[in-house]
């Protein structure tokens, strides 16, 4: 059973610009959730989508959005962006049902803003 | 806005059993006590969860006490690659799954 797979992994952007991250959740996921990770500010909760639709959304400004799609993968865009942007960004998949069960992460997405 | 309190780091020997406290006094009778680990640079790696029984993997023991506002997690042998930022979490499914600062572990040979 494949993991949680996101790409790219490594990232080098220019201020201003903006960039896309993708995630593909273990098969039969339906729940996403993204995670920006600095050293200063440990692992903070971006978003979490689940059947297409957002469903909990951490304290981070509009210039950070994401969708799902129909077969539950995922994407992260950042617009705008900024140096502090700069930071490991994770997506984690669980089933999402009512049941509590395990999330699993992805190994990251390491984003560079110069 | 983590739900946990947890020590900042500490150091274990290796081979033996590591026990890793966390504080949850606000905890809601529908959350569940979540364990992670975060090796440098890598996505956190899922240990062990548990409501309210303790729970054992081939991972880790997880102690729950009975009224639900501390738990401890036991690496029973730890090894050098068990060193890594452990974290405590209480979550309901639906919610947001929120992580604290951790606890640094280091395994000393």
């Amino acid at each position: 059973k494949a993991g949680v797979t996101q790409t790219p992994r490594y990232l080098i952007k220019t201020r201003g610009q903006q960039v896309t991250l993708s995630c593909s959740p273990i098969s039969g996921h339906r729940s996403v959730s993204w995670y920006q990770q600095t050293p200063g500010q440990g692992l903070q909760f971006l978003f979490e989508y689940f059947s297409e639709t957002q469903r909990n959304k951490g304290n981070f400004p509009g210039r950070f959005s994401g969708r799902q799609f129909s077969n539950s993968r995922s994407e992260m865009n950042v617009s705008t962006l900024e140096l502090g942007d700069s930071a490991l960004y994770l997506c984690a998949s669980s089933l999402g049902s009512n049941m509590n069960t395990e999330a699993f992460f992805g190994q990251g997405t390491r984003l560079t803003v110069v | 806005d983590a739900k946990t309190t947890q020590p900042t780091s500490m150091d274990c020997a290796e081979g033996r059993a590591a026990n890793l406290p966390c504080n949850h006094s606000t905890i809601s009778g529908n959350e569940y006590v979540y364990w992670y680990r975060q090796i440098h640079s890598q996505g956190p790696q899922y240990i062990i969860h548990g409501l309210k029984n303790n729970e054992t993997n081939e991972m880790a023991s997880l102690i729950i006490t009975e009224d639900r506002k501390s738990s401890t997690l036991i690496l029973p042998h730890a090894t050098l690659r068990d060193t890594a930022v452990y974290y405590c979490i209480v979550w309901a499914a639906g919610n947001k799954l929120t992580f604290g600062g951790g606890t640094r572990v280091l395994v000393k040979p």
